[in-house]
């Protein structure tokens, strides 16, 4: 199957400090890319969509301007946390399209704001 | 109602056992149907698809009820690495988005 990575696997920051997590697709150009947060004991909820080239569609109740997200090739989507809380601290999943509409997962990055 | 619905378990069988997984969708416009595998801490992968007629690959088999509008997944000869949450996915043709279920959570026992 298709290969995702993504990066950093896990880290820790201040309060009010920003964070940037990486999303690549290493064997395949990603038509889009999506990003997900998980809460423990709780679903994949998606936060935004991401097309290569254009601004990223975000769900509702998903601030913009904080999780500022920028897809400058078709194998490379970033998640920037800015001025993260520790309400913030969560798994982030990437997912990549390739062919059809199955998704392929990074393993993720466990963001704790401390 | 929830979009996609799923028991989350826990589902505790023991090995060897046959245990079946529905999930319910509530969006009749729904195209396209996944089972995706998540393991604690780890990021989801994709087990199968669930086409029209239904598939099986190994001892996985999915089915889709359109009319009743659920998905289901059947595994057969239950192993303890079968042990995961099972999260069923839900995709509308022509929206570039799925939905996840919450999860159902499978323990096979020794």
């Amino acid at each position: 199957g298709a290969v995702v990575s993504q990066h950093p696997s896990r880290v820790i920051c201040k309060s009010g400090t920003s964070v940037k997590i990486e999303c690549r697709s290493l064997d395949f150009q990603a038509t889009t890319m999506f990003w997900y947060r998980q809460f423990p004991k709780q679903s994949l909820m998606l936060m935004a969509t991401s097309n290569e080239g254009s601004k990223a569609t975000y769900e509702q109740g998903v601030e913009k301007d904080k999780f500022l997200i920028n897809h400058a090739s078709l194998t490379l989507s970033t998640l920037t946390v800015t001025s993260a809380h520790p309400e913030d601290s969560s798994f982030y999943i990437c997912s990549a399209r390739w062919q059809g509409l199955e998704q392929y997962f990074g393993p993720g990055t466990r963001l704790t704001v401390t | 109602r929830k979009e996609v619905e799923q028991d989350p378990g826990p589902f505790n069988v023991p090995e060897g056992a046959t245990v079946a997984f529905n999930c319910t969708y509530s969006n009749s416009a729904s195209q396209s149907f996944f089972w995706y595998r998540q393991d604690c801490r780890k990021e989801p992968k994709l087990l199968m698809s669930v086409y029209s007629s239904g598939n099986e690959d190994g001892r996985f088999t999915a089915q889709l009820n359109r009319a009743s509008q659920y998905i289901s997944l059947l595994i057969r000869d239950s192993k303890l690495s079968d042990s995961a949450t099972y999260l069923c996915v839900v995709n509308m043709e022509g929206y570039q988005k799925v939905t996840f279920g919450t999860g159902t959570k499978l323990q096979v026992i020794p």
